[in-house]
């Protein structure tokens, strides 16, 4: 099946400092990818949708700019946790799924475990 | 709308016994169904998927689903589970029409004792 790559896997960042992660279809090319967020014990919360070339579209009460996304090129998106703190510290977890295939499964990135001190 | 309610939270079952995970869903027209398995701080892995084929759905590891429209139900099951199905389970229905869009149930985590 497809792969789609997410880097880094874990990432440390003081309070204050923004952290980027990159989510990447190694063999597809995705002009949609989605963010999801997913607090211990919880369910995956979607954040947005990134579309290559445009805007995101955000999930209501996601803050866009606290949560930039980019999504340069139709196998790369990123998502950029600007001025982190403590309570954005969580797991992070990309998905794509291959265009003009309604009813496919969405392929996930490995996740992206990001905490804040 | 569409919506999808995972009814256990957690599921505790002895090695070699059966599982069964319970998922109902609510939607407006015949959904596309997945069942995705999550390991401790892993991506998502896709166990099976119902797009309006077989009703009876079989995936890997011995996992299949059955879709039963009239009672909107896609749950989960395993004759005899191993250790090694012990984790985070999500059903998900697709969003049609809305750029492919998922929908994650609450999860079920599934224990697996000895």
């Amino acid at each position: 099946g497809a792969v789609v790559s997410q880097h880094p896997s874990r990432v440390i960042c003081k309070s204050g400092t923004s952290v980027k992660i990159e989510c990447r279809s190694l063999d597809f090319q995705a002009t949609t990818m989605f963010w999801y967020r997913q607090f211990p014990k919880q369910s995956l919360m979607l954040m947005a949708t990134s579309n290559e070339g445009s805007k995101a579209t955000y999930e209501q009460g996601v803050e866009k700019d606290k949560f930039l996304i980019n999504h340069a090129s139709l196998t790369l998106s990123t998502l950029t946790v600007t001025s982190a703190h403590p309570e954005d510290s969580s797991f992070y977890i990309c998905s794509a799924r291959v265009p003009g295939t309604s009813g496919t499964e969405a392929f996930f990135g490995q996740g992206t475990r990001l905490t804040v001190v | 709308a569409q919506s999808v309610t995972q009814l256990d939270s957690h599921v505790s079952v002895s090695e070699g016994t059966p599982v069964l995970l319970r998922c109902n869903y609510s939607s407006s027209y015949s959904p596309s169904l997945f069942w995705y398995v999550q390991h401790p701080n892993k991506g998502l892995q896709l166990l099976l998927k119902y797009t309006s084929a077989a009703t009876l759905v079989k995936g890997i590891n011995g996992f299949e689903a059955e879709f039963k429209k009239s009672e909107t139900s896609f749950h989960l099951t395993k004759p005899s589970a191993h250790m090694s199905d012990a984790a985070e389970y999500f059903c998900v229905v697709d969003l049609w029409g809305q750029g492919g869009k998922l929908i994650f149930g609450q999860g079920t985590e599934l224990s697996v004792k000895p």
